[in-house]
């Protein structure tokens, strides 16, 4: 149980370009989800926290304009990386949690975003 | 000052080797804390929770010392496929908000 997915595990695309990343529970409704970055030798920085139905907490210094999240059930949120650069190449990881898991975060298997 | 910090290592020890690692944390309002192993381009995975009593599983045990601020993983009898990055992870229950270490990255020689 507490399977979470996410599509793509992959992307390349153009510097300019829009990139969507799904994030989904697969086995379980998500009270919450978190959407995290991870640069190569560092550690997971969280972005912001996306409750279902309500608008994302954006941690300091995300751009809310730029990571656009969407939580529009209780299995599904989306971050949307707008008019990507280089810059924005990085493991996209996000994670669940669930009413039953006393604090515990259920991850993704991770996309990793490269822009040219 | 980093919230949780980690020594990065790398820690490079033979099979078989006892290893142990620790986990430094800044705000007293912490309140649990976890183990978390991620291999390279992958997710992290749960290793274990963390107790203020311990908690062992196998060959790993983990401890957390309140009053000090820090938590602890041993590794005994280390394994090539224990070879991993170990992320500290703290979360404060109000927020539920992970906060990572930067990893501590293990290499088990043959």
């Amino acid at each position: 149980g507490a399977v979470v997915s996410q599509h793509p595990s992959r992307v390349i695309c153009k510097s300019g370009t829009s990139v969507k990343i799904e994030c989904r529970s697969l086995d379980f409704q998500a009270t919450t989800m978190f959407w995290y970055r991870q640069f190569p030798k560092q550690s997971l920085m969280l972005m912001a926290t996306s409750n279902e139905g309500s608008k994302a907490t954006y941690e300091q210094g995300v751009e809310k304009d730029k990571f656009l999240i969407n939580h529009a059930s209780l299995t599904l949120s989306t971050l949307t990386v707008t008019s990507a650069h280089p810059e924005d190449s990085s493991f996209y990881i996000c994670s669940a949690l669930t009413l039953f898991s006393y604090n515990e975060q259920f991850f993704g298997p991770g996309t990793r975003l490269t822009v040219l | 000052r980093k919230e949780v910090e980690q020594d990065p290592g790398p820690f490079n020890v033979p099979e078989g080797a006892t290893v142990a690692f620790n986990c430094t944390y800044s705000n007293s309002a912490s309140q649990s804390f976890f183990w978390y192993r991620q291999d390279c381009r992958k997710e992290p995975k749960l290793l274990m929770s963390v107790y203020s009593s311990g908690n062992e599983d196998g060959r790993f045990t983990a401890q957390l010392n309140r009053a000090s601020q820090y938590i602890s993983l041993l590794i005994r009898d280390s394994k090539l496929s224990d070879s991993a990055t170990y992320l500290c992870v703290v979360t404060r229950l109000a927020a539920y908000k992970y906060i990572f270490g930067t990893g501590t990255r293990l290499k088990v020689l043959a």
